[in-house]
């Protein structure tokens, strides 16, 4: 099955700075979502970003399926913005089945 | 507009007991999941339905059963709970056009 990879595992910011998280695929997919599960367990939907580039407020993605990549980017960090981090993918042909990956742990200190 | 249900919250079982987890959506979706999630690692795919009367295996569906009893509905059971179903389960539904919505999650210590 597909692999999904994600950097780094944990990351520490202060309040206001900016941040990239990294989705590495290890085929082709027909689906990528990016989700955030806060400090409470909750798994909000943050993107579907098969392809392209997407922004949504202080957040953005892009996702670069030819070189199987997808970035998730955090502008001005706060400390709202704490939780856990996946990347799903679709691998195509999967038959509507998502594989997510370990996930990157976000702490944002005030 | 609830989303996402599921229930119970919280249950705690000793080793060989039964029980199900229930999930029900209100947004009209073909697709619902049933997913694990263990310390230290993402999810991972229990059982899924495509459809209302369809259900397929996922990644780690030994010790479990499911059942879509209809479009809002989708169980899962544990027939005689082990401690290696330790864990705390989600249930989603996706939209056809293909994002996943989870509900709160189902936290089960079996002992």
């Amino acid at each position: 099955g597909i692999q999904v990879e994600q950097s780094p595992p944990d990351l520490i910011l202060q309040e206001g700075a900016n941040s990239t998280l990294r989705c590495n695929f290890s085929d082709s997919v027909n689906n990528l979502q990016w989700f955030h599960q806060n400090p409470w367990g909750q798994l909000i939907n943050l993107f579907y970003i098969p392809s392209g580039t997407k922004q949504n407020g202080r957040l953005s993605a892009t996702t670069v399926a030819t070189e199987r990549y997808s970035l998730l980017y955090i502008s001005s960090s706060q400390t709202t913005d704490s939780g856990v981090y996946f990347c799903a993918v679709e691998e195509s042909g999967s038959a509507r089945q998502l594989t997510f990956g370990s996930g990157t742990q976000l702490t944002v200190l005030p | 507009n609830a989303g996402v249900t599921q229930t119970p919250k919280f249950q705690v079982l000793k080793t060989g007991q039964s029980m199900t987890l229930q999930c029900a959506q209100d947004m009209n979706h073909n697709s619902m999941y049933w997913y694990r999630q263990d310390p230290g690692m993402g999810l991972r795919l229990i059982y899924y339905s495509a459809s209302e009367g369809t259900t397929d295996k996922g990644e780690v569906p030994n010790g479990y059963n499911v059942s879509r009893l209809n479009k809002r509905e989708f169980s899962l059971r544990l027939e005689s709970a082990a401690p290696s179903q330790t864990s705390v389960y989600f249930c989603a539904s996706r939209r056809n056009t293909g994002e996943l919505f989870f509900g709160e999650g189902s936290r089960l210590t079996v002992l």
